[in-house]
């Protein structure tokens, strides 16, 4: 059963800083990994897909890399919004799809 | 737009009521549906997988009595939430995904269905 941890649990910045947001998995048989945010008490915002065959992807400021083999996933994100506030969680996809306790992200004005 | 359709967003009803929670993929054929569950302030936990036409995969500790998952059509799986109790208050979320060519299918999710039970 895939195993996915999130470091740090949770993380408080100020505003316009460069951060990174870790995830590590366990079984390295994946056809893709999503990054996704939650809002409180909302439903999940798919941010970023990275393919198995890929090392990295972008999204405005967001980038996420992959490195399959040693079942890792980073996403950076650049010069931090209080809107980006929010849980974020990694999601290997595999047969299924697990996921992270998540990272508490809150960027203070 | 939304691509996964998830119906009720809102449940409040009495201990031992079933509760139906709908789940639908509006623009493509959902093979395989997932049925997760979220309590306040942790992550989301899979309940079963299902794939079209076949019985639902429950993991392990999920009482498939409990939570009757039905998976009839291509777009369309439901969850039933039977003689629901306090403790099965919780966040439930639906996800959905096409079968072709894996690696480049997200899955997509349903904003959810918050149910409590009185």
């Amino acid at each position: 059963k895939q195993e996915v941890t999130q470091i740090p649990a949770a993380l408080s910045v100020p505003e316009g800083e460069n951060l990174v947001l870790n995830c590590s998995f366990t079984d390295s048989a994946i056809y893709n990994l999503q990054w996704f945010r939650q809002d409180p008490g909302k439903g999940l915002t798919s941010l970023l897909l990275i393919q198995s065959s890929q090392r990295e992807q972008t999204s405005g400021r967001l980038n996420a890399s992959l490195d399959k083999s040693s079942g890792r996933s980073t996403l950076y994100i650049a010069a931090s919004q209080p809107g980006d506030s929010a849980t974020y969680l990694c999601a290997p996809g595999g047969g299924d799809m697990r996921f992270g306790a998540g990272t508490r992200l809150t960027v203070k004005p | 737009g939304a691509v996964v359709s998830q119906h009720p967003s809102r449940v409040i009803c009495k201990s031992g009521t079933s509760v139906k929670i709908e789940c639908r993929s509006l623009d493509f054929q959902a093979t395989t549906m997932f049925w997760y569950r979220q309590f306040p302030k942790q992550s989301l936990m899979l309940m079963a997988t299902s794939n079209e036409g076949s019985k639902a995969t429950y993991e392990q500790g999920v009482e498939k009595d409990k939570f009757l998952i039905n998976h009839a059509s291509l777009t369309l799986s439901t969850l039933t939430v039977t003689s629901a109790h306090p403790e099965d208050s919780s966040f439930y979320i639906c996800s959905a995904r096409a079968a072709e060519r894996l690696s480049n299918q997200p899955q997509h999710f349903g904003d959810g269905t918050r149910l409590s039970i009185l």
